[in-house]
């Protein structure tokens, strides 16, 4: 089966600029993730997907980012206006179930690395 | 203080060296525990996952989980050039949904 894909893999906006980051997940995977990883720190959970519904978006930094799945497919994340601390890697990911059932399908993708200058 | 902590390294090893990489936690609700490995310029791929404390054997990887120490290890045997990527171990509590904290990753590097 084909992996999570994400678009762009590179992008540099200037600050006060809007960027989309799109994410599609594996065919037939409910659950979808956005995770963050700034410069030198950890990835963190910014908000999980389930089908079209937002299950948790506790990890989301503030207003200015907007997560949508319409139709349950593919994803979006757009930052507006972006500023120069939202640098970093986004990662998206996708599962078949949102609980462990031995079988665990987390998959990533390779990430959108952002760049606000 | 963050909720789990992982060294960032780097390890340096030769090849064929067991190696040892740690993490500490402090959240005592964590049940879940797993290790991923990144290639340069790729995302989290799962090496393992436990489920509460014990053992877990795959290869040349061993997991650990000592949920009264709140620590967790991942053993390498017979370290390959190839095994040269930053580790990073991630935890989710008994929940219906996968939410991962992560650590913030070891970076390994295998000489040959």
């Amino acid at each position: 089966e084909a992996g999570v894909t994400q678009f762009p893999s590179h992008s540099v906006i200037e600050k006060g600029q809007t960027v989309t980051l799109r994410c599609d997940p594996i065919s037939g995977h409910d659950n979808l993730y956005w995770y963050r990883r700034v410069m030198g720190k950890e990835i963190k959970f910014l908000l999980h997907f389930v089908k079209e519904s937002k299950q948790d978006e506790s990890g989301m930094p503030n207003n200015r980012f907007l997560a949508e799945r319409t139709g349950g497919t593919y994803s979006t994340l757009k930052v507006q206006p972006a500023e120069l601390e939202d640098s970093g890697v986004y990662f998206c990911a996708s599962s078949r179930r949102s609980f462990f059932d031995g079988n665990y399908g987390y998959t990533f993708g390779s990430g959108t690395r952002l760049t606000v200058v | 203080q963050k909720e789990v902590e992982q060294d960032p390294g780097p390890l340096s090893v030769p090849e064929g060296a067991i190696v040892s990489l740690n993490c500490t936690y402090s959240n005592s609700a964590f049940q879940y525990f797993m290790w991923y490995r990144q290639y340069s310029r790729k995302g989290p791929e799962l090496l393992m996952y436990t489920y509460s404390s014990g053992n877990k054997e795959d290869g040349r990887f061993t997991a650990q989980v000592d949920k009264s120490s709140k620590y967790i290890s991942l053993f390498i045997r017979d370290s390959q050039p190839s095994d040269s990527a930053t580790y990073l171990c991630a935890m989710s509590g008994h929940t219906g949904f996968q939410k991962l904290v992560f650590g913030t990753g070891t970076r390994l590097l295998v000489s040959p």
